[in-house]
């Protein structure tokens, strides 16, 4: 199957810092998308992003499939933001199947 | 307000005792699916359902039952759970799957199994 690789695993920021967190998938795929999963342990759907650029408030992400990647660029970061971030992708072909990667571990301090 | 409610939020069971999650929408998706989270392992996905009475099973199917009979639930059955299935379940929509629309999630179920 398809292998998603995340990274970094951990991260731990000072309010208001920048970041960038990285998918990387090993097949084409149809789409992707971007999860905030909150410290209760809700999962939030940040972006529907199978190419290109999108942007929601402070949060931005970028797909570049033709290289089997897409970023997640968080700024001026808050301890609301803290938590796991997902990316799940559903190969080509793959029959509405998305596959999750393991997550970055966020964790922005005052 | 749109949203995907499970119920119920915790479960303590024992083991073989029948159980079942429920799960239901109200933005008329066609598309939903449930996924187990473990630790280490991540979110995967156990059974999905693109319509009513149409269901497949997804990475973990083993030891679980679904049913679609109306649009909007779509409930989980585990009919002898085991030490092993003790798990934070997920049910999840989207309108026609998440190949073209964004997968909405509900709040969870901690399931703990004696």
């Amino acid at each position: 199957g398809i292998q998603v690789e995340q990274s970094p695993p951990d991260l731990i920021l000072q309010e208001g810092a920048n970041s960038t967190l990285r998918c990387n998938f090993s097949d084409s795929v149809n789409n992707l998308q971007w999860f905030h999963q909150n410290p209760w342990g809700q999962l939030i759907n940040l972006f529907y992003i199978p190419s290109g650029t999108k942007q929601n408030g402070r949060l931005s992400a970028t797909t570049v499939a033709t290289e089997r990647y897409s970023l997640l660029y968080i700024s001026s970061s808050q301890t609301t933001d803290s938590g796991v971030y997902f990316c799940a992708v559903e190969r080509t072909g793959g029959g509405n199947k998305l596959t999750f990667g393991t997550g970055t571990q966020l964790k922005v301090e005052l | 307000e749109a949203q995907v409610t499970q119920n119920p939020r915790y479960l303590i069971t024992v083991t073989g005792k029948k159980l079942t999650v429920t799960c239901s929408q109200n933005m008329n998706h066609e598309y939903m699916s449930w996924y187990r989270q473990d630790p280490g392992l991540g979110l995967r996905q156990i059974y999905y359902s693109m319509n009513v009475e149409v269901t497949d099973k997804g990475d973990v199917p083993e030891g679980y039952k679904v049913s679609r009979k109306e649009k909007r639930n779509f409930p989980l059955i585990l009919e002898s759970p085991s030490p092993n299935q003790t798990s934070l379940y997920f049910c999840a929509s989207s309108g026609w799957g998440p190949t073209n629309e964004k997968l909405f999630f509900g709040s969870g179920t901690q399931l703990s199994v004696l």
